[in-house]
């Protein structure tokens, strides 16, 4: 199976801050990693799939990038809204599988 | 407006079994694979099961197969999960998930449920 290592677990932000979260896989998976987005009480949304593309409705300042097996979400200029939880999720084979999550907060 | 409503969730003593289901609204159901995903309290996710528009294809988690099956009612728009032999290590928020793209193993999840809440516990 494809582990997914995220990082961090937590952090904390400010309003307008450039945030970063990073996805390390077990071994390749080509491009094949997307990004939710998860709000207390609510199902996922998806916010970026196959590493870089942005999912219909997402604001821009949402971006994914990948190096070889490490993957990035960056949010620029964090809004109020953008207060969440945050999973990778690998897409290359089956069993299907998820980073642990980062939970962005209020600093 | 693509709407997946779960259902089937409650309180359940170990080992035995209970179904869980899926209606799934505004969108062509058998054109798209469909998922389970579960989330245990206050952790992460975990994918459970998937199945392709036209059943023929079903895989699982290491941690269900066996115990869970996969199926689907194109005819009625639903999407079932029987769970048997459960444990408190199921116990978990169980979502609904419809994948990406028309009739591709596309694997990722673009519209979710609400979720319906399993507890297994004596």
């Amino acid at each position: 199976d494809i582990q997914m290592t995220q990082s961090p677990p937590s952090l904390s932000a400010s309003l307008g801050d450039r945030v970063t979260i990073t996805c390390r896989a077990s071994q390749t998976i080509s491009t094949h990693l997307n990004w939710y987005q998860q709000k207390p009480g609510k199902g996922p949304t998806l916010l970026i799939y196959a590493t870089s593309t942005l999912q219909t409705g997402v604001p821009s300042r949402f971006s994914g990038s990948r190096s070889g097996t490490e993957f990035t979400l960056t949010i620029s200029d964090l809004q109020p809204e953008d207060f969440a939880s945050y999973y990778c999720q690998q897409s290359f084979s089956a069993p299907l599988t998820f980073g642990g999550g980062t939970k962005v907060e209020v600093k | 407006e693509v709407r997946l409503v779960e259902s089937g969730g409650g309180l359940v003593q170990p080992g035995r079994s209970l179904r869980l289901s899926c209606a799934a609204s505004g969108f062509t159901f058998d054109d798209y694979a469909m998922h389970w995903v579960r989330q245990a309290p206050g952790k992460g996710l975990e994918w459970v099961s998937g199945i392709i528009w036209n059943s023929v294809e079903k895989v699982y988690a290491d941690s269900v197969r066996g115990r869970f099956t996969i199926s689907r009612d194109n005819a009625k728009n639903s999407l079932y999960l029987q769970m048997h032999s459960l444990t408190t290590e199921d116990t978990a928020l169980y979502f609904c998930a419809k994948d990406l793209k028309v009739r591709t193993k596309a694997r990722l999840f673009e519209y979710w449920g609400q979720g319906t809440l399993v507890i297994v516990s004596s």
